[in-house]
């Protein structure tokens, strides 16, 4: 059974500040995705991450694939407020990215 | 632009009520999927549909009914609505094989009381 965790799960930062958001997955896999969610809203995507070493970039977030530790990373550079959102992630074993399992999420909150 | 769209957005059932959860995308995708969202957690998926015609159980399917209409519609049924069911339910719609990301409905917050 495909289990992905997050950390941290909660997490508070300044206005500024860069930081690392971690997603470790149990079973082996090279396709993964980063969500955005809203209060009350719906999923964005923000990244689709397909092969080991693949590295994107939007703005200040930046995403990585190591499939060999199988662990993704969502870097933070210099935080502002709007990027407070969950940040989830998912993995999916075959090529259905619907059919994916998710991360609990990383409520991040950046504070003036 | 509408992509994913739910049915209702807000619903409040009895227990032991049946409803039918609606969801409809105009991206021509062939995959389609039902999730539930509890509190404080991540997506769970309950049903999905590889592609029209065909429908497959995910993590939690217990309790729904599933129909793939045609290739652009995908409900979600309760035959008997339980309070465990109280939950956010998100469609989502994806083009497979090209793994492409999942596209996200707005979402149906559902309570059972």
């Amino acid at each position: 059974e495909l289990k992905v965790e997050q950390n941290p799960l909660f997490l508070s930062m300044q206005e500024g500040k860069n930081y690392t958001i971690y997603c470790n997955y149990s079973t082996t896999s090279d396709r993964l995705y980063w969500y955005r969610q809203d209060p009350g809203k719906s999923l964005e995507s923000l990244f689709v991450l397909l092969s080991n070493g693949a590295v994107k970039q939007e703005g200040r977030l930046m995403a990585s694939l190591d499939t060999k530790a199988r662990l993704s990373t969502l870097h933070i550079t210099a935080a502002v407020h709007d990027l407070s959102a969950t940040y989830f992630c998912a993995v999916s074993l075959n090529t259905n990215a619907g059919k994916s399992t998710f991360g609990d999420g990383t409520t991040l909150t950046v504070k003036p | 632009n509408a992509g994913v769209t739910q049915t209702p957005k807000f619903q409040v059932l009895k227990t032991g009520q049946s409803m039918t959860l609606q969801c409809a995308q105009d991206m021509n995708h062939n995959s389609m999927y039902w999730y539930r969202q509890d509190p404080g957690m991540g997506l769970r998926l309950i049903y999905y549909s590889a592609s029209e015609g065909t429908t497959d159980k995910g993590e939690v399917p217990n309790g729904y009914n599933v129909s793939r209409l045609n290739k652009r519609e995908f409900s979600l049924r309760l035959e008997s609505a339980a309070p465990s069911q109280t939950s956010v339910y998100f469609c989502a719609s994806s083009e497979a094989p090209q793994n492409t990301e999942a596209f996200f409905g707005q979402g149906t917050r559902l309570t059972v009381v």
